[in-house]
């Protein structure tokens, strides 16, 4: 079974600049998750979708931060300007249908903003 | 607010040897997970345990469940260089389709 995929790996931009990330989550996956990783710390939720609707984007900077998920498979997370405070590792993660279930994650994209 | 909380924030122990890593949390809760995080890489489920459970074993691993105490903690027998990474609880905020929230994590150094 594949796991969840993330693109790109790495990404190095400028303040103020847009950048955009992409996940695939498991086949037959209907919650996708975008976190949000800050070094030395856990992961913090960014935006759940099941299938193609938002359960939860509390969290989210909608400023400057936007997700979407079209037709409940693949997702992408786009922060347009970036901040310095953005640089962070973006993990996207998947379960099978509900949030309290085990959640499997990409690679993530690690970002840095300069 | 940060829901589970791990203790303590680094270990540091001699291949062979157990590492116990403890988690506590603030409110209710269904289950609460447990998930690896290697340097650099994405996190790996553990082992999930619910709230009607009180201790649950999986290879070297043994999770223990104190609802009472709202803490939970996690063994790890007979520890190998390989188990150096993060380890973070999982807790959902309250009931229902929400959100799991992730702690600091523990980050276990296993010297060889």
């Amino acid at each position: 079974e594949a796991g969840v995929a993330q693109s790109p790996r790495y990404k190095i931009i400028e303040k103020r600049q847009s950048v955009a990330f992409w996940c695939n989550p498991i086949s037959g996956h209907a919650t996708l998750y975008w976190y949000q990783q800050i070094l030395g710390q856990g992961p913090k939720l960014l935006i759940q979708f099941q299938n193609n609707g938002v359960v939860d984007d509390s969290q989210l900077p909608k400023d400057r931060f936007s997700a979407e998920r079209l037709k409940g498979v693949d997702s992408t997370l786009k922060i347009q300007p970036a901040k310095l405070e953005d640089s962070a590792v973006y993990l996207c993660a998947s379960s099978l249908v509900r949030a309290q279930e085990t959640q499997y994650f990409g690679p993530g994209t690690r970002l840095l903003v300069l | 607010s940060q829901q589970g909380e791990e203790d303590p924030q680094a270990l540091s122990i001699q291949e062979g040897e157990n590492a116990t890593m403890n988690c506590s949390y603030k409110t209710s809760i269904n289950n609460l997970q447990w998930y690896r995080q290697n340097s650099g890489r994405g996190l790996v489920h553990l082992i999930l345990i619910r709230s009607n459970e009180r201790e649950k074993h999986s290879g070297r691993l043994r999770v223990t469940l104190d609802t009472s105490k709202k803490s939970s903690s996690l063994l790890i027998t007979a520890s190998r260089a390989a188990d150096t990474a993060s380890y973070f609880c999982a807790t959902e905020l309250y009931s229902g389709n929400t959100p799991l929230v992730f702690g600091k994590g523990t980050r276990l150094s296993v010297i060889a």
